[in-house]
C-alpha cells in the first residue's frame, strides 16, 4: 500500500520570504504522479502543481516549484515571495500510473503567512 | 465555467436519517470520485466511478451508496446516518485516471 507523509503539521513564513513544505511517500511503483493541493479556509481543493515521476526536471508554476528526489521518495514544495493569500492547508498527493489507482493524500501542512 | 458542483454546502442530520449529496460536473469527465475529510486529516476515497453505469468502492465505503446513471452526475447517498459520518465531503472528477483531478467546494455534514 502506498503512504504519503507530511511531517510538518504547521509552518510559518514571513510575507515575501520563501518557505519549503516537505512530503515523502512510500511506493514500489516506478511510474506515478505527485501533486500538491492547496486548501484555503473555503475548503475548496485547488491544484497547485503536478510532477510526473518519469520527468527529471522539477515542475514549476510561477512562485511554486518542487524538489523531486525520486530515489529518496521526496517531493517538497517551495513557495517563493510568499503572499498573505498563500495561507492555507497544503496537501501532498500520490497516484500510481496504473489504471484504476486513485489519489492517496498526506495529512496536510497548515501554512501561516505573517505580514 | 461551473466545473464540479456539489449541493448542499451545509447540512445537519439526525442519527438514523438518510440524505443524498448531489454532484454534477460539466467538463465531460469520465471519472468521478467522492472523498471525505475528517478534521485535521487528509482526504479518503469513499467511492469512485470510471463511467456511467460503473462504480467501485474506495478506502472507506461503509455506510454509503452511489450511482452513476449519467456522465454528469454522481450522487452519494447516506443511509442511517451516524455521528462517525460527520465530515466534509468532496466530489471530484477527471477525464481519466491519468489526468488532473478537479474538486468541488465541499459539503459540510454534521450528524447529531
Amino acid at each position: 500500500a502506498q503512504t504519503v507523509t507530511q511531517s510538518q503539521p504547521e509552518m510559518s513564513v514571513q510575507e515575501a520570504e520563501t518557505v519549503t513544505l516537505s512530503c515523502t511517500y512510500d511506493t514500489s511503483e516506478s511510474d506515478y504522479y505527485l501533486f500538491w493541493y492547496k486548501q484555503p479556509p473555503s475548503r475548496q481543493m485547488i491544484l497547485v502543481i503536478r510532477q510526473e515521476a518519469y520527468k527529471q526536471q522539477n515542475a514549476t508554476e510561477n512562485r511554486f516549484s518542487v524538489n523531486f528526489q525520486k530515489a529518496a521518495k521526496s517531493f517538497s514544495l517551495k513557495i517563493s515571495d510568499s503572499q498573505l493569500g498563500d495561507a492555507a492547508m497544503y496537501f501532498c498527493a500520490y497516484r500510481p500510473n496504473n489504471a484504476g489507482n486513485m489519489l492517496t493524500f498526506g495529512g496536510g501542512t497548515r501554512l501561516m503567512v505573517k505580514p | 465555467n461551473a466545473g464540479v458542483t456539489q449541493t448542499p454546502k451545509f447540512r445537519i442530520l439526525k442519527i438514523g436519517q438518510s440524505m443524498t449529496l448531489q454532484c454534477t460536473q460539466d467538463m465531460n469527465h469520465n471519472y468521478m470520485y467522492w472523498y471525505r475529510q475528517d478534521p485535521g486529516m487528509g482526504l479518503k476515497l469513499i467511492y469512485y466511478s470510471v463511467g456511467a453505469g460503473i462504480t467501485d468502492k474506495g478506502e472507506v465505503p461503509n455506510g454509503y451508496n452511489v450511482s452513476r446513471s449519467t456522465t454528469e452526475d454522481f450522487p452519494l447517498r447516506l443511509e442511517l446516518a451516524a455521528p462517525s459520518q460527520t465530515s466534509v465531503y468532496f466530489c471530484a472528477s477527471s477525464y481519466s485516471d491519468r489526468n488532473t483531478i478537479y474538486f468541488g467546494e465541499g459539503s459540510w455534514l454534521t450528524v447529531v
